[in-house]
């Protein structure tokens, strides 16, 4: 079946512009998380959904951070009036909702951003 | 949440088997331990997870001793395929209200397997 996807793959911006990344989870998962990897790095949390339960925003790194997820589908990143420290790779991941398996988070491939 | 240590990086050669071990000395009752391979440009891949004594699948082992302070991922026989990154995380799954899913991957072990 189709995995996680994420649009764009790649995306330029210049700093101070607004940028909005999709995430586009396995049909049938409830949590999505997003992430963000700086080069060689490890993967920092920004936040995690899970159904219709209030988000856990608590590694959203500024207020010019933002996520919404519509039902159980599509989630959106929003970073406003972006700058150059945040240009990373951002990973969406899903995974069931609980249990076991709730810890075999599925990831898109990431969308690059690079901020000039 | 538990914290998790690994070792930064660690060197190997083809068909040798490969050990890391991941120390979480403050890990809860309820905790789970996962394991994931993360390739360069790719997100983290799910390995293997397990709660205590030894889980095995078609991939690796985990081995965690009974005070589940530690546990070692073993990787039978690597290739230069398994040259990757990879993270111990540490976690309850009990639900959402117990804060459990927000899961830490740290920077996690780069492995070097060599010809």
């Amino acid at each position: 079946g189709a995995g996680v996807s994420q649009s764009p793959s790649n995306k330029v911006t210049e700093k101070g512009k607004d940028v909005e990344l999709r995430c586009d989870p396995i049909s049938g998962h409830t949590a999505l998380y997003w992430y963000r990897q700086r080069l060689g790095q490890g993967l920092e949390f920004l936040i995690y959904f899970q159904g219709n339960s209030a988000p856990d925003k608590s590694g959203l790194p500024s207020d010019r951070f933002s996520a919404e997820r519509t039902g159980e589908s599509v989630s959106t990143l929003t970073i406003q009036r972006t700058q150059q420290e945040d240009s990373a790779v951002y990973l969406c991941a899903s995974s069931y909702g609980q249990g076991r398996s709730s810890y075999e988070q599925y990831f898109g491939p990431g969308t690059r951003l690079t901020v000039t | 949440l538990a914290k998790t240590t690994q070792p930064i990086s660690m060197d190997s050669y083809e068909g040798q088997e490969v050990n890391i071990t991941c120390s979480h000395n403050n890990i809860a009752t309820n905790d789970y331990i996962t394991w994931y391979q993360q390739f360069p440009s790719q997100g983290p891949r799910f390995i293997i997870q397990g709660y205590k004594t030894k889980v095995t699948n078609e991939v690796a082992s985990l081995f965690i001793p009974a005070d589940r302070k530690s546990s070692t991922l073993s990787l039978p026989r690597v290739s230069l395929s398994d040259t990757a990154v990879y993270y111990c995380l540490v976690g309850d799954i009990v639900g959402p209200m117990t804060g459990g899913f927000k899961t830490i991957f740290g920077a996690g072990t780069r492995l070097f397997v060599k010809a």
